[in-house]
């Protein structure tokens, strides 16, 4: 069974340009999260959607960031404009419940760098 | 201040040889995942302890939830190089149905 996929793996951009990261969860998960990940902060939970309606987004950094989930099956994150701080990892889980310490099931991730 | 401290930062032992990771907190949480993370992907759930001195066992891995539901650790005995990566622990509090994460180990397990 496929697991949770991203796309790009890796995105190199220049600051002020727009990024959109994709995830396609696992077929069957109600649940999708948006995790960034950086060496200073660790992993944080920027967003997460149960049943595509997004249920907590105060971890979001501000409103240069925003996601989507129009269906089940795909979910975007966007940063508009990019900037240097934002360069991390970023990671999309899925799980089939709604509580987070459901079983989440991680994708590869998209390294982003704003240069 | 992170809400889950983990010690040490980083490790690096001889295949072979014992390790032991701690998360430490002061808050309480209705249970404690612990994952480990390889380069280059994603964080890969191994064990959630829910009661208070509980311990589990998976192989060579023992983890262990502190018994005020504070803390745990995981120890890794006979370590092999296949154990190596970034081990994090995430504390899940079910009133306000938040999961953190510490800020993880570095673990490095030479042959």
């Amino acid at each position: 069974d496929a697991g949770v996929i991203q796309s790009p793996r890796h995105e190199v951009t220049e600051m002020g340009q727009e990024v959109t990261l994709r995830c396609k969860p696992i077929s069957g998960h109600n649940s999708l999260f948006w995790y960034r990940q950086t060496m200073m902060r660790g992993l944080e939970l920027l967003i997460y959607f149960n049943n595509n309606v997004p249920i907590d987004d105060s971890g979001m950094p501000e409103d240069r960031f925003s996601a989507k989930m129009p269906n089940a099956s795909f979910s975007t994150l966007k940063i508009q404009p990019s900037e240097p701080r934002d360069s991390a990892v970023y990671f999309c889980a899925s799980s089939q419940g709604a509580v987070l310490a459901d079983t989440q099931y991680f994708g590869p991730g998209t390294r982003l760098t704003v240069l | 201040t992170q809400l889950l401290e983990q010690s040490p930062q980083f490790l690096s032992i001889q295949e072979g040889e014992n390790l032991t990771v701690y998360c430490n907190s002061s808050s309480v949480f209705s249970s404690l995942q612990w994952y480990r993370q390889e380069p280059g992907e994603g964080p890969v759930l191994l064990v959630t302890v829910v009661t208070g001195g509980e311990v589990k066992k998976l192989k060579r891995l023992t983890f262990q939830f502190g018994d005020a539901r504070k803390d745990s650790s995981l120890h890794i005995t006979a370590a092999q190089p296949g154990d190596t990566g970034l081990y994090l622990c995430a504390g899940f509090k079910a009133a306000g149905n938040k999961l953190t994460f510490g800020g993880g180990t570095r673990v490095l397990v030479k042959p």
